[in-house]
């Protein structure tokens, strides 16, 4: 089976203070592994997708990084509108999710 | 604007009750899916379609229909609501089943009393 855990679950930042969120993973032939950005009452939205370890993608202060058994997102110098919560999907047979950290950035 | 609309975005209904979730996209997206997201759980998906005509179950589909006879439309029905079906229900699409990212719309919050 399938499985998905992200770490911390919260994680409360001043702003400016940069930080990793962790996405750890077993699934039986992974296809990609996709980050997602979710605020209050909304769907998430699509951030990034990595598709072998050793990649790495950057939007503005993001940056995701993939190993065999892991993701990072690094969140550099991080702003009050980075608060959310951030998901990570596994895709292998079907797309897992985790159940998200929920990041609070304070000015 | 391109993108997914779901409707109602809250619905307030009562035990044994028929309710139907709708979801339209206009990206023209072959696949489309149903999740429902609980404190603790994540987003689970409840059905997918990889076409009109096709859909098929996924982890958590008991008490749940779908269809799809358009391509753009895939509503879902709680054909005898229970609470336990009380959620957020999102719908998605993508172009394809797992290797594309998939694209949400806003959910529906449905309470079942």
């Amino acid at each position: 089976e399938d499985q998905v855990t992200q770490s911390p679950e919260a994680l409360r930042l001043q702003e400016g203070e940069s930080s990793s969120l962790n996405c750890s993973y077993t699934v039986s032939g992974l296809r990609g592994l996709f980050w997602y950005r979710q605020d209050p009452g909304k769907g998430p939205e699509f951030l990034f997708t990595l598709y072998s370890a050793g990649e790495e993608k950057e939007k503005e202060r993001l940056k995701a990084t993939l190993t065999k058994k892991e993701s990072f997102l690094h969140i550099t110098a991080p702003k009050p509108e980075d608060s959310a919560t951030y998901l990570c999907a596994v895709s292998a047979r079907q797309l897992t999710f985790g159940s998200g950290t929920q990041l609070t950035v304070l000015p | 604007d391109a993108g997914i609309t779901q409707s109602p975005r809250y619905k307030i209904t009562e035990t044994g009750r028929q309710v139907t979730l709708m979801c339209h996209q206009t990206w023209s997206h072959s696949y489309m899916f149903w999740y429902r997201q609980d404190l603790g759980h994540g987003l689970r998906l409840i059905y997918y379609s990889a076409a009109a005509d096709i859909t098929d179950k996924g982890e958590v589909p008991d008490g749940y229909v779908v269809s799809r006879s358009k391509t753009e439309n895939f509503p879902l029905t709680l054909e005898s609501a229970t609470r336990s079906q009380t959620s957020v229900y999102f719908c998605a699409s993508s172009e394809s089943q797992i290797n594309q990212p998939q694209h949400f719309g806003d959910g529906t919050r449905l309470s079942i009393l």
